[in-house]
């Protein structure tokens, strides 16, 4: 079935980079998606990625994809505690669903 | 531009009752998906719409239904509400059904 997966939690300092890690199930998918919730909010679209490309960056992200193992990254470069939020990795499957996954809750430290 | 818009914000509703959701997608956009947020299931999709018709359906009980209208605007609505359908309900609008999805605030929904 369509799947995705997250790590929980993770902890950085500021300043530090942050790296967020997702695995999906469907290897049909064609676009890969990072979102950003705060809270009380919806969820804001951070950055995209194509199945056919590696890399993308995007100022301060940059996105990982290896297609073979069916996994993506996202990549936070010194982080700020404005990017303590809920992370989100979603996968468009082949029938055009966006399945998500549990999100990633992103504590940044002073 | 305006984004994507959510009525209302927050509703308290008691069993049995039924609700109607409101979704204003951004100016242009024909494709409206509707989705359920809640901490023990995460976010889980409801339905799109596109140019009026349902294009997917999520594993939802017909209790929860939608419609668009030819404005691209769209209504979700839920019969008979139960406990657990106490949830952010969270509307997305994008050009087309393959295109990445713009979410609203999303509307907070209490059942008592």
């Amino acid at each position: 079935g369509e799947d995705v997966e997250q790590s929980l939690f993770l902890s950085v300092r500021e300043g530090d980079s942050s790296v967020i890690n997702c695995t999906y199930t469907d290897s049909s998918s064609t676009y890969l998606y990072w979102y950003k919730q705060e809270p009380g909010a919806g969820l804001q679209l951070l950055t995209y990625i194509f199945s056919n490309m590696d890399m993308k960056q995007d100022q301060r992200l940059t996105v990982l994809l290896n297609k073979k193992d069916k996994h993506l990254s996202l990549r936070i470069a010194d982080t700020q505690t404005g990017d303590s939020a809920i992370y989100f990795c979603a996968a468009r499957s082949n029938t055009g669903k966006l399945i998500f996954g549990q999100g990633t809750t992103l504590q940044v430290k002073p | 531009k305006a984004g994507v818009t959510q009525t209302p914000r927050y509703l308290i509703k008691t069993r049995g009752q039924q609700v109607t959701l409101s979704c204003s997608p951004i100016s242009g956009h024909r494709s409206v998906s509707w989705y359920q947020q809640t901490p023990g299931q995460g976010l889980q999709f409801l339905f799109e719409y596109f140019s009026e018709t349902q294009r997917n359906k999520g594993n939802f009980p017909g209790r929860f239904s939608g419609r668009q209208f030819s404005n691209s605007r769209s209504e979700m609505n839920v019969s008979t509400l139960e406990l657990g359908d106490s949830a952010l309900y969270l509307c997305a609008s994008s050009l087309g059904t393959s295109n990445e999805q713009f979410f609203g605030p999303g509307t907070r929904l209490t059942v008592l």
